[in-house]
């Protein structure tokens, strides 16, 4: 069964703070990885995505790191600000009868205290 | 572009009544997507469009669920009859789907569904 699990749960850190959220996938046959952000009330916003060949991919302060062969993924967030917190979900996409089907984790919630 | 528009934001209703919720997406966008998020199951993924044809519907609910997409510009999400249970942010996102595989989604702002 595919699945995408996300750790930890939830996460504070201190404002400044660098932070890393996990991602380990079971998808397969794999397509591409994604995540996103959610603000409390609002939909998910794209922050990176990576494809099989990418092991790093940057965003600002967001860098997605992908391991294809263990299936693991993580987000490193630098200097963090009052602004990061959110969820933060992992999302897998394999195909599977000809189209892309979409696996997502249950996120991680983060705060960032001042 | 105005992003993808949902309506109506807030939903209140009472069981066994019809809820219809809409999304007009990205113009010049191909796919359309309808999901449903709720603090127990996170993001589920209903059905999905692509040139207006329901590709995949596997995680529709139940029959009380049914989508249209008469076409390019507009998308329905009934919920006939609701049941308290059906309580949640119902999102649609949109995305421009090329031969390498569906493009960078972008979400609307969602509606919030409550059946009392």
């Amino acid at each position: 069964k595919n699945q995408v699990e996300q750790s930890p749960q939830s996460l504070i850190i201190l404002e400044g703070k660098n932070c890393t959220l996990q991602c380990n996938y079971t998808v397969s046959p794999f397509s591409n990885l994604r995540w996103y952000k959610q603000d409390t009330g609002r939909g998910p916003v794209s922050l990176t995505i990576m494809t099989f060949s990418e092991n790093t991919k940057s965003n600002g302060r967001y860098t997605a790191t992908l391991d294809a062969d263990t299936k693991q993924s993580s987000l490193h967030i630098t200097a963090s600000q009052l602004s990061d917190s959110a969820s933060y979900i992992c999302v897998v996409l394999n195909l599977s009868g000809g189209y892309q089907k979409v696996t997502f984790g249950t996120g991680t919630k983060l705060q960032v205290i001042p | 572009d105005a992003g993808v528009i949902q309506s109506p934001r807030h939903e209140v209703t009472e069981m066994g009544q019809e809820v219809t919720l809409r999304c007009k997406p990205i113009s010049g966008h191909n796919s359309l997507f309808w999901y449903r998020q709720t603090m127990m199951r996170g993001l589920e993924l209903l059905i999905y469009f692509n040139n207006n044809v329901p590709i995949d519907d596997s995680g529709m609910p139940e029959d009380r669920f049914s989508a249209k997409m008469p076409n390019a510009s507009f998308s329905t999400l009934k919920i006939q009859p609701s049941e308290p249970r059906d309580s949640a942010v119902y999102f649609c996102a949109s995305s421009l789907s090329l031969a390498g595989g569906p493009g960078e989604q972008f979400f609307g702002p969602g509606t919030r569904l409550t059946v009392l």
